[in-house]
């Protein structure tokens, strides 16, 4: 059974750091893009970064320089590493799978909050 | 690329025909995806490449349009599809989403 778990979510304050993981089973994430979406309620869903099956990346605007994808195929695990954190950051942030030349995100992970606020 | 979804809620009666429309700032070819929310859930694919239905998805629901004008449609509404909608556009990166429909039961 495919299945997605985030994790590293919590409170932080404005500046600060935080590594976000998503723990993929029943697949492997190095063969699949695998990307990061997040939720609030006034933006909607924002895709943030996804990295690619060979291991490229790419951001979006609001988040390159300050957010990094990575992953560790011997965990099967993707990352966000989230620096610079500031207030407009607070939100659910989900991982997804896009599969290789899938043209689409067919699984989810139930999300992790990140609040950022002094 | 831009997606406008309209309209951004709706209210309807289980049995209700509805449609929601998505366009694109510029051309997306088919590379269109829907996906329902419900409260407390992550969102779940319905439709992809604008029109194919996504395995185990009951056929009431259906997608069309290519380029820059996409529909969903629900052709008989159920209990369980009072939900919120959302397209994606996976032309190119950065894969962008509509804003969302809200599907009420009136």
């Amino acid at each position: 059974e495919v299945q997605l778990v985030e994790s590293g979510g919590g409170l932080i304050q404005p500046g600060g750091s935080l590594r976000l993981s998503c723990a993929a089973s029943g697949f492997t994430v190095r063969s699949n893009f695998m990307s990061w979406v997040r939720q609030t309620p006034e933006k909607g869903l924002e895709w943030l970064s996804v990295i690619y099956s060979r291991g490229g990346t790419y951001y979006a605007d609001s988040v390159k320089g300050r957010f990094t994808i990575s992953r560790d195929d011997s965990n099967n695990t993707v990352y966000l590493q989230m620096n610079s954190l500031t207030t407009e950051d607070t939100a659910l942030y989900y991982c997804a799978r896009e599969g290789d030349g899938a043209w689409f995100f067919d699984y989810w992970g139930q999300g992790t909050l990140v609040t950022v606020s002094s | 690329i831009q997606l406008t979804q309209f309209p951004s809620s709706l209210s309807a009666s289980a049995g209700d025909r509805v449609t929601i429309t998505c366009r694109a700032s510029q051309g997306i070819s088919s590379y269109l995806a829907w996906y329902q929310q419900k409260p407390g859930k992550a969102p779940k694919l319905l439709i992809y490449d604008a029109s194919t239905l996504h395995s185990g998805v009951p056929s009431r629901f259906s997608g069309s349009g290519s380029g820059r004008e996409f529909t969903l449609t629900i052709s008989s509404l159920q209990p369980e599809d009072f939900a919120t909608y959302y397209c994606q556009q996976l032309n190119s990166y950065p894969r962008t989403f509509g804003q969302g429909t809200k599907l009420e039961i009136k």
